[in-house]
């Protein structure tokens, strides 16, 4: 149990574009769930806490023009990268809270590589 | 501001055992987790410490202490497979995990 999924896996853009990841909690429901981004041999940066029903909540320094979340259901999240720049490439991972489960563990999805060129 | 400190690579050979510290300084902290992370994948949950002690799950223990803001994790009777990056995070309130820098492990045969 507990799995999460992201689509795409991988994506190539061009400078300008927008693009849609996709984060769905497969097998739970997740009243909240985490965006981060991982740099090549570097840690996971918290970008925004996400909560169905509500807006996001961005931690310091991360544009939410630019990272635009929606929590719309108990089972799906998604981020919008718009106007990506060749800087936005990057390992983008989502992760969820099982409602019904412990209150520190976080299931995390695959991870979707986004390359902006 | 928060900043979490672990060594940046680890080389053990197979069989041994290893111990991967985390030091932290936090505004808030609820507990300390472990994840594991292979090339390109997802990282993986290992074990979380609320309170002080050692906390064991088959191969891997953790250990916390949260007057010195001091933790770590033990990985026993390695295996390669364990070649991995492993992160400490501090859970804030409301679930937020701040993550360290990693620690890449290697094991050799």
């Amino acid at each position: 149990g507990a799995v999460v999924s992201q689509h795409p896996s991988w994506v190539i853009c061009k400078s300008g574009t927008s693009v849609k990841i996709e984060c769905r909690s497969l097998d739970f429901q997740a009243t909240t769930m985490f965006w981060y981004r991982q740099f090549p041999k570097q840690s996971l940066m918290l970008m925004a806490t996400s909560n169905e029903g509500s807006k996001a909540t961005y931690e310091q320094g991360v544009e939410k023009d630019k990272f635009l979340i929606n929590h719309a259901s108990l089972t799906l999240s998604t981020l919008t990268v718009t106007s990506a720049h060749p800087e936005d490439s990057s390992f983008y991972i989502c992760s969820a809270r099982d409602v019904a489960g412990s209150s520190y563990e976080q299931y995390f999805g695959p991870g979707t590589r986004l390359t902006v060129t | 501001g928060q900043s979490l400190e672990q060594p940046s690579e680890v080389t053990a050979v197979e069989g041994a055992i290893v111990q991967i510290n985390c030091t932290y300084q936090t505004s808030g902290f609820y507990g300390l987790s472990w994840y594991q992370q292979h090339d390109g994948g997802a990282p993986t949950f290992l074990s979380y410490n609320a309170l002080d002690g050692l906390e064991e799950t088959g191969r891997f223990s953790s250990f916390l202490s949260r007057s010195d803001s001091y933790g770590y994790l033990l990985l026993q009777e390695l295996q390669m497979k364990d070649s991995a990056s492993y992160f400490c995070a501090v859970q804030n309130q409301g679930g937020k995990l701040i993550f360290g820098q990693g620690t890449e492990l290697s094991v050799k045969p």
